[in-house]
């Protein structure tokens, strides 16, 4: 069965700082990894995932997240952060014909 | 295109009553999901279904919940009846490629059971 950890349930930046929400996984197969984003009264979008290849992935507005099969972790980044970031950030990680989500991570800017 | 599209986005009802959520996946998609959103359990898989039949209903809370996909536009989520621990926000789902492939959600039902 996967699990999947959020380390984080609120992270508080300032606008323009970088940013980084944790994630790590566990599963005993190989496994696809998502990030997806909430923004207030919507539903989730997918942000950016990690089927296979380069371990680094890039989403269109600046977001980008390493898996690190090693250390099961699939931590989501951005270099400096904006204001319409604001949102909750969910890691889900996909094996064995089951898709399982974290907890979410909070995120909110503050100008 | 049309997303992923729900209805009510708002139900307000009494414990006891039931309650009828409705979904109409994406065109084309062979998946649709039914999940649970609340600030104590976070996002919950109720139940998946691929290609209108229920490949996945672990996640159902118990008898009272039930859900139906009569056809590929189509699936409801019934809960009969109603309790004040069922309040949450309800998200169905669909995708082209199962637990594989992207999920696209609507934009919820929040349901408050007074």
């Amino acid at each position: 069965a996967q699990s999947v950890t959020q380390l984080d349930s609120q992270v508080p930046v300032f606008e323009e700082a970088p940013v980084e929400l944790r994630c790590n996984y566990s599963s005993s197969v190989s496994v696809y990894l998502f990030w997806y984003v909430q923004y207030p009264n919507q539903g989730l979008q997918l942000l950016l995932k990690y089927l296979s290849g380069s371990t680094l992935v890039e989403s269109i507005n600046g977001f980008e997240a390493e898996f690190n099969k090693s250390q099961t972790s699939f931590h989501l980044r951005k270099p400096s952060v904006h204001i319409s970031d604001t949102a909750e950030y969910f890691c889900a990680v996909q094996g064995a014909q089951k898709l399982v989500f974290g907890q979410g991570t909070r995120l909110t800017i503050n100008p | 295109d049309a997303g992923v599209i729900q209805s009510p986005r708002h139900e307000v009802t009494e414990m006891g009553q039931e309650v009828t959520l409705r979904c109409k996946p994406i065109s084309g998609h062979n998946s649709l999901f039914w999940y649970r959103q609340t600030m104590m359990r976070g996002l919950e898989l109720l139940i998946y279904f691929n290609n209108n039949v229920p490949i996945d209903d672990s996640g159902m809370p118990e008898d009272r919940f039930s859900a139906k996909m009569p056809n590929a536009s189509f699936s409801t989520l019934k809960i009969q009846p109603s309790e004040p621990r069922d309040s949450a926000v309800y998200f169905c789902a669909s995708s082209l490629r199962g637990v594989a492939g992207e999920l696209f959600f609507g934009e919820g039902s929040r349901l408050t059971v007074l």
